[in-house]
């Protein structure tokens, strides 16, 4: 099983759809969460983080489930510029992390 | 503010031909430096990190070597290229290992051919 884990997608979603991917991580030690952005040949760019209280940045959503060892990112009324491979990456507190492989967002007109 | 830069972006190389890439980070002192490797359609490798000068800690074995000979600039290199070492090379910094999160160069696109 890997340690982090996302499903791939893709995701193919209208203008204007809410959609939701979640991260699933086997190490409960885990103590720092993230979601990057990455669109296509370019290098990851950071998102959010994610809190255990969650954390909103205007359309996106990013929550933590402790119990069930899985992050979420929410993004409401979808625009075809947040087509983009979505990468969650988990921190133990030993300072390693590890990048899912991620999920691809495609937002058609 | 800080500034990482990271070169060539592109790079096709034969295979048992040398390497070296370069990454520079401007703006911040004493970063935490990283190499990653990310195959096509997959999450990002950890190949190499720096806390310091001269000090690099290796991930995976393989047949890469890292070298960091100033605060920061962080070097990627190879005496002979394999064909599975293709792949998109970034560079990384952080503070506090990348407990608040990695900024990233532009990335080296590597064909090996």
């Amino acid at each position: 099983r890997k340690e982090v884990e996302q499903d791939p997608g893709p995701f193919n979603v209208p203008e204007g759809a809410t959609v939701a991917f979640n991260c699933t991580y086997s190490n409960s030690a885990s103590q720092s969460f993230f979601w990057y952005r990455q669109d296509c040949r370019k290098e990851p760019k950071l998102l959010m983080s994610v809190y255990s209280s969650g954390n909103e940045d205007g359309r996106f959503t990013a929550q933590l489930n402790r119990a069930s060892q899985y992050i979420s990112l929410l993004i409401r009324d979808s625009k075809l510029s947040d087509s983009a491979t979505y990468l969650c990456v988990v921190n133990t507190n030993a300072g390693k992390s590890t990048f899912g492989d991620g999920t691809t967002l495609t937002v058609k007109p | 503010s800080q500034t990482i830069h990271q070169w060539p972006a592109t790079l096709v190389q034969p295979v048992g031909s040398p390497l070296s890439l370069e990454c520079t980070v401007e703006g911040t002192s004493n970063p935490n430096l990283y190499w990653y490797r990310q195959a096509a359609g997959r999450g990002l490798q950890l190949l190499f990190y720096s806390v310091g000068i001269g000090q690099i800690s290796s991930e995976v074995p393989q047949n890469l070597s890292a070298s960091r000979p100033q605060d920061r600039q962080f070097i990627l290199s190879s005496k002979k290229l394999l064909l599975s070492d293709s792949g998109f090379y970034l560079c990384a910094w952080s503070v506090i290992q990348g407990v608040y999160g990695y900024t990233f160069g532009s990335g080296t696109r590597l064909t090996v051919v």
